[in-house]
């Protein structure tokens, strides 16, 4: 099973729509979840950290985390051709020993195509 | 400079050469990371070090060995790579190896072993 598991994609919306980007982790201990987006030929750059469940919003991204059926989501609204992209979802687990050390694992992304 | 930088951008190496990358980061952070890119994989932590300490060694083979003489800079010395070797090197960093810190990307490194 994978740890971090997202849909591939392609992802196709028409500019001006919502376009809806999910994520399942394995570990229930998971604390902290994050969402990269990923030009390409570029590195991943921050758009969402979340750490409890419920919404979170910045601008026109919003993340919604369940922690019981451990799902995160990213919602784009108005989305733009310039939000055409991988979009990378990650997840910080416990090690053994239970702590993280910072040990993000990354979900295959998923290709979002907004198109004009 | 700001933010993180790595060099070389592209990198082109026999398997029996010996190479290096170098991450430098600007932030004053003091947790470094590299990772690993490949193409239709997950991108894939292999070394976390923390205020110069490596703290995280993901099985990563023993023919790649990471430095981190302060907590500015990291390299990945490289040495008879497998042509599977070839991929994106990222490097990152974030202010503490913790469960809540945000860790920023350099450029990355597309290395090509033939």
């Amino acid at each position: 099973q994978k740890e971090v598991e997202q849909n591939s994609g392609p992802l196709s919306v028409p500019e001006g729509a919502i376009a809806s980007l999910n994520c399942t982790y394995s570990d229930r201990g998971s604390q902290s979840f994050f969402w990269y987006r990923q030009y390409s030929g570029k590195s991943p750059e921050l758009i969402m950290s979340i750490y409890s469940n419920g919404d979170k919003e910045d601008g026109r991204f919003t993340a919604q985390l369940n922690k019981a059926s451990q799902y995160v989501s990213l919602l784009i609204r108005d989305s733009q051709p310039s939000d055409s992209a991988t979009y990378l979802c990650a997840v910080i687990m416990f090690n053994a020993g239970g702590t993280s050390y910072g040990k993000l694992t990354f979900g295959q992304g998923t290709i979002l195509t907004v198109h004009p | 400079e700001t933010g993180v930088t790595q060099t070389p951008r592209h990198l082109v190496m026999g398997m029996t050469n010996k190479k290096s990358l170098k991450c430098e980061q600007h932030l004053g952070h003091n947790a470094m990371y590299w990772y690993k890119q490949s193409a239709k994989k997950p991108l894939e932590l292999m070394f976390v070090y923390n205020f110069k300490e490596q703290t995280e060694n993901n099985s990563v083979p023993s023919r790649f060995s990471p430095e981190c003489p302060n907590s500015s800079h990291l390299f990945l010395h490289l040495h008879t790579l497998q042509p599977e070797d070839s991929a994106l090197y990222l490097c990152a960093s974030s202010l503490l190896a913790g469960l809540e810190e945000t860790q920023y990307f350099g450029p990355g490194t597309r290395l090509l072993v033939l």
